[in-house]
């Protein structure tokens, strides 16, 4: 069963371009959740979606970011119009649909926003 | 918004010394609280997951004891050992759904 994965794991864009981060879950695994890591910060949940649904983006930023988890294919997080300010590590993790259990995580992708 | 503290910020220890740090958060709302292990270069790994007041849940050498009443957690690591080195992260949930809210981290380092 192979864990959590995420491409790609380093992605460099220029100020103005759009970044596309993708998710597949573990197998079985319906909930995924993003968070950012920013530099000298500790993890920041961004959203948390099911599939076809968003639960809660409540942290995500209002504008630029969206993301989605389709009934078929990985998730994605989309930035739009990056700014040096994305530069970070996003993670992703996943957890089945029980009730209280932990979330696998990825390896993360690093953004850089030169 | 919960907020939630981790203590001590970094630590070092000799292989073979026992020691414990401690998660705090907001004792209202409580759902569940998670642990998690954080390697360098790696990513965040599940330890335990605790939510009931009084809980203890023991992995190896490593320990965890959850208080709901007053919020706090501790986490104990029995005779560390150099791949014990890592960031160790608490997370609690807010309210009854997946979102969780990290706390900085106890960052240990184990000296052979």
């Amino acid at each position: 069963n192979a864990g959590v994965m995420q491409n790609p794991r380093h992605l460099v864009r220029r100020r103005g371009q759009e970044a596309r981060l993708r998710c597949s879950p573990m197998k079985g695994h319906s909930h995924v959740y993003w968070y950012r890591q920013l530099p000298e910060e500790g993890l920041k949940f961004m959203v948390y979606l099911q599939k076809e649904n968003i639960i809660d983006e409540s942290g995500m930023p209002k504008e630029r970011f969206s993301a989605e988890f389709p009934k078929e294919g990985p998730s994605i997080l989309r930035i739009q119009q990056v700014v040096r300010g994305d530069s970070a590590a996003y993670f992703c993790a996943s957890s089945p649909s029980n009730k209280e259990v932990e979330q696998f995580f990825g390896p993360g992708t690093r953004l850089t926003v030169l | 918004i919960l907020n939630v503290e981790q203590s001590p910020q970094s630590l070092h220890v000799q292989e073979g010394d026992s020691t414990n740090f401690t998660c705090s958060f907001p004792s209202s709302n409580f759902y569940a609280l998670h642990w998690y292990r954080w390697e360098t270069a790696k990513s965040p790994e599940a330890l335990f997951v605790m939510t009931l007041n009084g809980d203890e849940k023991k992995k190896g050498r490593i320990s965890a004891t959850l208080n709901t009443k007053e919020g706090y957690s501790y986490l104990y690591i029995k005779g560390s050992q150099p791949e014990d080195s890592a960031t160790y992260l608490c997370a609690p949930n807010a309210g009854n759904n997946r979102k969780l809210i990290w706390g900085l981290g106890t960052s240990l380092a184990v000296n052979p």
